[in-house]
Parts: C-alpha cells; sequence; structure tokens
C-alpha cells in the first residue's frame, strides 16, 4: 500500500539552529513526493515538491531530495527563524485506480528566539 | 486571486443534525477533495472527485456524502453528525493535467464540533 512515516514532534530549536525532519514512504507505482505547512490557523500551502529521484525540491531555505534507494524526502534547513514555527506534512501522490495523496502525520516545528 | 473557499469556518452542531460544508475553487480544477486532520493521525482522505458527477470514496467515507454537479463546487454532506465526526475538515482542489506536478491548493478549513 501508500504510506508516509514523518517524525514525531514536537521538534523545538532555537532561532538559527539547523533543522531535520525526516520523512520515509512507501509506494506502489513511482510517486511525486511533496512538502507542506501549515501555519496556526490556516489551511497547508505547498513547501516544495520534487517528482523524479534524485530530484531536489528547495523554497524558502528549505530543502529535500527524493531518495528513491532509501524511499526517503527528508526536510532540512539551514538556520531556522521563528516565523518557520509552523506544522509540517510530507506526503506523496500516486495515481493508482485514482489519484490519491497521501500525508504522513505532520510535525510541529517551535522555533525560540 | 486564486483561492478554495469553505464555509462555515466553525460550526458547534448537535448529533443527528444534517448539516453541509460547502467548498468552492475558481481555478477551473478537476480535481477536488475532502480531507479530516485529526491529532495525530494528520490528513486522512474522506472522498475525492476527478470531475464532475465524478466522485468516489478516500480513506474514511463513512458518515459523510459528496455531490459534484458543478465544477467549482464540491460540498460535503453529514446526513447524521455524531460525535466521533468532531474534526477539523478541509477542501483541496488541483489540475489534473499533470498528475507528477500535482500541486494541491487547500481552503482554510471547517472546524466542526458535534455535541
Amino acid at each position: 500500500g501508500n504510506s508516509v512515516t514523518q517524525m514525531e514532534g514536537p521538534v523545538t530549536l532555537s532561532e538559527e539552529a539547523f533543522l531535520t525532519i525526516n520523512c520515509t514512504y512507501t509506494a506502489t507505482g513511482y510517486p511525486s513526493l511533496f512538502w507542506y505547512v501549515q501555519y496556526p490557523g490556516e489551511g497547508l500551502q505547498l513547501l516544495l515538491k520534487a517528482t523524479k529521484a534524485d530530484d531536489k525540491g528547495s523554497n524558502k531555505g528549505f530543502e529535500a531530495t527524493y531518495r528513491k534507494e532509501t524511499t526517503s524526502f527528508h526536510l532540512e534547513k539551514g538556520s531556522v527563524q521563528v516565523s518557520d514555527s509552523a506544522v509540517y506534512f510530507c506526503a506523496l501522490s500516486v495515481l493508482t485506480g485514482g489519484f490519491k495523496t497521501i500525508f504522513g502525520a505532520g510535525t510541529r516545528l517551535f522555533v525560540k528566539a | 486571486e486564486a483561492q478554495v473557499t469553505q464555509n462555515p469556518r466553525y460550526l458547534i452542531t448537535v448529533t443527528g443534525k444534517k448539516l453541509t460544508v460547502t467548498c468552492s475553487q475558481n481555478m477551473n480544477h478537476e480535481y477536488m477533495s475532502w480531507y479530516r486532520q485529526d491529532p495525530g493521525l494528520g490528513l486522512r482522505q474522506i472522498y475525492y472527485s476527478m470531475n464532475v458527477e465524478v466522485t468516489d470514496k478516500g480513506d474514511v467515507p463513512e458518515g459523510y456524502k459528496v455531490s459534484r454537479k458543478e465544477k467549482r463546487n464540491f460540498p460535503l454532506i453529514l446526513e447524521s453528525p455524531s460525535p466521533n465526526q468532531t474534526s477539523l475538515y478541509f477542501c483541496a482542489s488541483s489540475s489534473s493535467g499533470a498528475v507528477r506536478n500535482t500541486e494541491a491548493f487547500f481552503g482554510q478549513g471547517t472546524r466542526l464540533t458535534v455535541v
């Protein structure tokens, strides 16, 4: 089946610290991979994506690389800011018997000044 | 402005009283879906629609209905709500033209409480 597993939170960091949020997946077929971010009181919005192996998605200083050999798509940022505090969701999309997007459970990030 | 609009944002209702949450998108997207978000469970898909008059069950469809009579609208119907349907609901839409690049656009959410 299709599933996404991401590290449990909350993750608490000081400003300018390095961030890694782990994400691994299982999929039937060849998925596209996404990271979405949810700020307080808002819906999810796309942060970055990658559609094939070894692709690197990047946006706002965040990066993630599609690793097919380890079925992973870890999110990283070199220096977090207080404004990065949010919930981050890893997701995959596959076209198997219908177009489906599967989300991980979400990881809440708190960044302290 | 491209957007997905859900209404209402907040709703408190009683067990068994039928309700509808509306969702509308202005991007001419073919694909629309409903999710519920619960702590520790992430987003789970309730129903989705590939186009007008085409709907299918997601992972947690029990207790919900949907319809897709127009491309822009995809209402979620709870015929007889129960307390276990208390949750945060999101509508999303995307273009199905290029599945591998398809980004989902989300509404702001509807927080439903069933007492």
